[in-house]
């Protein structure tokens, strides 16, 4: 069982281009969310999905789209990067459904360099 | 609006304990997780309060009183391996979490 896997693990993007950060998850979690982590800023919560088919805007979703076609896959979208998305960016699931302590797991995180 | 605080360093010994702690000012409360980062990885799950009281798992155990909107984390026999970034968050409406800004914690010989 992988959890949540991302990718690319790193990427060097210029700037004006369109990227799409990929993340999948095998724990049938019905909540899967997008953050960032920037030096001295902690994570932010740029968009999220409470169920397939469903997205939310979060803190910092300017410049930034996501999808979430089916329960496994949430891509995340740099429509036209720019440097301030220079990053890392974690994906995070959680199953919101069982009525536990709806603990979120991480991804591995993809760094991101826009120049 | 989100307000989460917590110490950005703190430095103790090993086979000592440490206390970190977290404030919070949310707009609601719906449990408060601590996460520990390793440098360059993510962060993994360490413990949930959403209930007043104290909750020991191991080495690990996070206090909760929601009337003074504080937590903390208490790191007991400290290993060099606890050197880390701990994440103070809180869940207030919804699923997503509210994170601090997190507190390095270097362990020394």
């Amino acid at each position: 069982i992988a959890g949540i896997t991302q990718a690319p693990t790193s990427q060097i993007l210029a700037a004006g281009r369109r990227m799409t950060l990929r993340c999948t998850q095998d724990m049938r979690h019905n909540a899967m969310y997008w953050y960032r982590q920037d030096l001295g800023l902690g994570l932010r919560l740029i968009h999220y999905s409470n169920t397939a088919g469903t997205t939310g805007k979060g803190e910092v979703p300017d410049g930034y789209s996501v999808s979430r076609a089916n329960t496994d896959d949430f891509p995340l979208t740099l429509a036209s990067a720019v440097p301030s998305q220079t990053s890392v960016y974690f994906c995070a699931s959680s199953d919101e459904a069982s009525g536990g302590a709806d603990t979120q797991y991480f991804g591995p995180g993809t760094r991101l360099t826009v120049l | 609006g989100q307000n989460i605080d917590q110490p950005t360093e703190m430095t103790a010994t090993e086979g000592a304990i440490v206390q970190i702690n977290c404030t919070y000012q949310t707009s609601g409360f719906n449990g408060l997780f601590w996460y520990q980062q390793h440098a360059g990885e993510a962060p993994t799950f360490l413990s949930y309060n959403v209930l007043d009281g104290l909750e020991e798992k191991g080495r690990f155990s996070s206090f909760l009183s929601r009337s003074k909107g504080y937590s903390y984390l208490l790191l007991k026999e400290l290993q060099m391996k606890d050197s880390a970034s701990y994440l103070c968050a809180v869940r207030d409406s919804g699923y997503a979490l509210n994170f601090g800004k997190g507190t390095s914690l270097l362990v020394t010989p």
